[in-house]
């Protein structure tokens, strides 16, 4: 499985984009990209999941560039309920095996 | 649709004791998951069911950790004795397959070892 590289914390502030770039230089040809979100006291949450370009939910966007060794989670326009833990995973496809980092955790203050 | 439920939500015991915790996965998930988060760490896969059957229990430390899950569907994680390391939250999830599919996490039970 790929190694991941993010920060281990960002500071925003209510309204503005946030973008958490995570890094995967021995990312494999059939490996995808996924992030989750972790709330204090719960479980994480499937955020979104990429294998190339650019992939968008109602939650986030996430952008790979063509040589797909890095990744960009963006949060458009974030409130206070978005301050939690963000983790990036990389794997194949046909393997549920995630190996989950110390993740990057996002304050949001007012 | 109800989610990943478990129980208990907190136990606190003393080391070299027995606990055991409950995961109940989302009805028709054949995968289910038992990972270990310890304080400032993300979560690390202990156990890896594919109905009734182990797929991936190669970070399981087996001289005192159980799991079993019984008619591929509820599952139970034991462990015996307990040490002061073990203090962690124990999170379940379950997914549809054993591909990269979206894993649903219970919220988990925190443990404390004394």
């Amino acid at each position: 499985l790929a190694k991941t590289t993010q920060p281990i914390s960002m500071d925003s502030y209510e309204g503005q984009e946030v973008n958490i770039t995570c890094s995967h230089n021995n990312i494999a040809t059939n490996d995808y990209i996924t992030w989750y979100q972790q709330f204090p006291s719960q479980g994480p949450r499937f955020i979104i999941q990429g294998y190339k370009t650019k992939v968008t939910n109602e939650v986030a966007s996430l952008f790979i560039p063509a040589d797909r060794k890095s990744s960009t989670l963006s949060l458009p326009r974030v409130s206070l309920s978005d301050t939690a833990v963000y983790y990036c995973l990389v794997g194949p496809y046909n393997n549920n095996d995630m190996r989950f980092g110390a993740g990057t955790r996002l304050t949001v203050k007012p | 649709e109800a989610g990943v439920a478990q129980s208990p939500r907190y136990k606190i015991i003393e080391k070299r004791q027995s606990v055991a915790f409950w995961c109940n996965p989302i009805s028709g998930h054949a995968t289910l998951y038992w990972y270990q988060q310890i304080l400032g760490q993300g979560p690390k896969l202990l156990i890896q069911f594919q109905n009734n059957g182990v797929v991936d229990d190669s970070q399981l430390p087996k001289d005192r950790f159980s799991a079993e899950r019984l008619k591929g569907v509820d599952s139970t994680l034991k462990i015996q004795p307990a040490k002061l390391e073990d203090s962690a939250v124990y999170l379940c999830a379950s997914s549809l397959g054993s591909g990269r599919e979206t894993q649903y996490f219970g919220p988990g039970t925190r443990l404390l070892v004394l």
